[in-house]
């Protein structure tokens, strides 16, 4: 069984670019869920997607946009980047399943670094 | 709103010694609890959880009982490793439109000298 892989592993960019971030969810997985870990701070919950729709969305800014495929697979887009945007992007993903037991399981994460 | 707030590190240890990591919670209704792991330049890895009241999860020697009464979740492990050296995130899942989001403690870091 394959886990949660993302990529790039690193990346460098300037304010005001824009950024794709990808996420490939486990095996048999088909909600996928984003978060932004800034330095020594836990992560943040960005927005989750299930079966290609967005499920929930967290204080997170419209320049923060996703999407999943049929494969479950999913992109993070941020556009306009911020010096404040630098952090570790971690993609989750998790079962179909109730609400109660609802695990996500972690890719190793996306450096973001802008300058 | 939803919240979860965990004792402040670092946290340094010998190894063998008794390890208890503080986490309490702000909910309404009943989340599930979870303790994650983060190892130096990784992602995170999911520790242990609980669904309800009165769970206890366990795995690798770590223990955690959700304890609604007192709203909290703490990690214990009876001795310690210097591989345990890491970071510990306390999380509840938060419900939303058709799953959940989890909210996750500061993290607190353990480090563990032979």
């Amino acid at each position: 069984e394959t886990g949660v892989t993302q990529s790039p592993t690193h990346l460098i960019k300037t304010r005001g670019q824009q950024v794709t971030l990808r996420c490939s969810s486990q095996s048999g997985h088909n909600t996928v869920s984003w978060y932004q870990q800034a330095l020594g701070q836990g992560p943040q919950f960005i927005f989750q997607y299930y079966r290609e729709e967005e499920n929930g969305r967290g204080n997170f800014p419209p320049r923060f946009s996703g999407l999943q495929f049929p494969n479950y697979s999913s992109e993070l887009n941020v556009n306009a980047l911020e010096l404040d945007d630098s952090a570790l992007y971690l993609c989750a993903s998790s079962s179909p399943g109730t609400v109660r037991t609802d695990t996500q399981y972690f890719g190793p994460g996306t450096r973001l670094t802008v300058l | 709103g939803n919240s979860v707030t965990q004792m402040e590190g670092p946290v340094t240890l010998s190894e063998e010694a008794f390890l208890t990591i503080n986490c309490t919670y702000t909910a309404t209704g009943y989340p599930s609890l979870f303790w994650y792991v983060q190892y130096p330049g990784e992602g995170l890895q999911l520790l242990l959880k609980a669904t309800k009241a009165d769970d206890k999860g366990s795995n690798k020697g770590f223990e955690a009982t959700y304890r609604k009464e007192t709203t909290s979740f703490h990690l214990e492990k009876g001795s310690v490793q210097v591989s345990d050296s890491a970071v510990y995130f306390c999380a509840l899942s938060e419900p939303n439109q058709a799953g959940t989001a989890l909210i996750f403690g500061k993290g607190t870091t353990l480090s563990v000298s032979s």
